[in-house]
């Protein structure tokens, strides 16, 4: 277990809806990250927030959103939502400073479904 | 632009085989970090190890090693006596120095699955 929570687990829905993946960090990790993993494009990182600040951005739709509340938990919101989002989507935390990049440690991932 | 590059997309060996994992890197940075990570069945991403630019020891742990070489840009991983649990699909990873309070992502490669037979 990392320590890592990520909910729900499974999201069917539809094309056109929203839906939004929540995920709570290690304790005392200040640092959430957003990846989605699908079959063609593999790995690939979304989007980063520090202590509730976005930190960096990777190749994130302008339709997906995300931010990280005062209690660091954070929230992925994907809206318009197309069939080719259909996809496992992780979220991870890290410590995290100014120098060394830390091991990021990831949670069970959400696995969205659009029919 | 920094790239991860697993060339191996799927092997199989059968249980008590060694086997290795090929990693190749390419970035620009001067420090840069290096991990891996495995996938089982079950589809969580669990963290195996981190190396940094700086220290091209090779690690061992357990029936894990790795062995940095900078001048082939190469992290590759090796499992000494497989066993049937170490069927899971393993990533590469990169990831450069922090400029940035905070400001940090991982370059995953591809992923090779690695399925151990009985």
């Amino acid at each position: 277990d990392s320590g890592v929570t990520q909910t729900p687990k499974h999201l069917i829905t539809a094309t056109g809806q929203r839906v939004t993946l929540r995920c709570s960090p290690r304790s005392g990790d200040l640092s959430v990250y957003w990846y989605q993993q699908s079959l063609d494009q593999g790995l690939q990182f979304l989007i980063q927030y520090y202590n509730g600040e976005e930190r960096a951005k990777g190749n994130i739709l302008e339709r997906f959103s995300a931010q990280q509340f005062p209690d660091l938990h954070s929230e992925l919101n994907l809206s318009s939502l197309e069939l080719g989002d259909s996809a496992l989507y992780f979220c991870a935390s890290s410590a995290s400073g100014q120098g060394p990049s830390y091991e990021q440690y990831f949670g069970p991932g959400t696995r969205l479904t659009v029919t | 632009a920094q790239k991860v590059t697993q060339a191996q997309t799927e092997i199989s060996v059968v249980e008590k085989e060694d086997v290795t994992l090929d990693c190749v890197y390419e970035t620009r940075d001067t420090t840069y970090y290096l991990f891996w990570y495995k996938q089982p069945p079950s589809g969580e991403l669990v963290f195996l190890i981190r190396r940094n630019s700086f220290d091209e020891q090779n690690e061992i742990s357990g029936r894990y090693s790795w062995n940095f070489q900078k001048s082939t840009s190469s992290f590759n991983f090796t499992i000494t006596a497989s066993q049937v649990v170490d069927s899971a699909v393993y990533f590469c990873a990169l990831s450069g120095r922090v400029r940035f309070q905070g400001a940090q992502k991982l370059v995953f490669g591809q992923g090779t699955r690695l399925t151990i037979n009985p």
